[in-house]
């Protein structure tokens, strides 16, 4: 039972180049989510997902794409990086009608 | 909207002495929930404990406890022997309970707690 898993751990990208970041869960979680974390901040969540095929805008959604065609899998896109989107990113999922998030080890982007 | 403060960016304790990290939060919410979580240099996000609005009794677990004021709107966690191993910055988060459906977790800025032998 590998929890929640991240890739890539590490990339760098130069700006305008695109990635898509991959989280999978073997939960059986019905709800994921992706946040970006930044120095002196707290996570801000981006997007999410309460169940397969569906998605919706967190507090940060711009410059993103998520998809989630798999109940395991939540994909989150950038299209056309900025320096803006330096950061490391956590993706979680839960159960529903439960409240404890579970975290993967998250995903440290830097856009030159 | 919900927002969450910590007022500590830092603060450090001798091992096996006692800390408390402050947290504020406002909502116009009735029915929500409260975490502290903890970030150790591995980066991992690691849930401490939760605490439920609806409970007048503070959750403990372990040499971790809460201190809850739902009137202050104040979420105090109290570390009692601090480890070593309890260095790490720590996070309080709300989240609006909707019933059948999730909230989304809001996060302060987190304080980096360090403990000393």
């Amino acid at each position: 039972n590998a929890g929640v898993t991240q890739t890539p751990k590490f990339r760098v990208l130069k700006t305008g180049q695109s990635m898509t970041l991959l989280c999978a869960q073997d939960m059986n979680h019905e709800y994921m989510y992706w946040y970006r974390q930044d120095p002196g901040m707290g996570l801000r969540l981006i997007h999410y997902s309460v169940g397969e095929g569906t998605t919706a805008k967190g507090e940060v959604p711009d410059g993103y794409n998520v998809s989630r065609l798999k109940k395991q899998n939540f994909l989150l896109g950038l299209e056309s990086a900025a320096p803006s989107q330096t950061s490391v990113y956590f993706c979680a999922s839960s159960r529903q009608g439960a409240y404890e998030q579970y975290f993967g080890p998250g995903t440290r982007l830097t856009v030159t | 909207a919900q927002t969450v403060t910590q007022s500590q960016p830092e603060m450090s304790v001798q091992e096996a002495e006692t800390v408390t990290l402050s947290c504020t939060y406002d909502t116009s919410e009735s029915n929500y929930y409260l975490f502290w979580y903890k970030q150790p240099p591995s980066r991992q996000m690691i849930l401490v404990i939760r605490q439920e609005a609806y409970k007048q009794q503070n959750a403990t677990e372990n040499r971790f406890s809460v201190n809850f004021q739902k009137a202050a709107k104040s979420f105090s966690l109290k570390i009692s022997d601090s480890q070593l191993g309890d260095t790490a910055m720590y996070f309080c988060a709300f989240m609006v309970g909707y019933g059948g459906s999730q909230g989304n977790l809001i996060f302060g800025k987190g304080t980096k707690l360090s403990v000393k032998p």
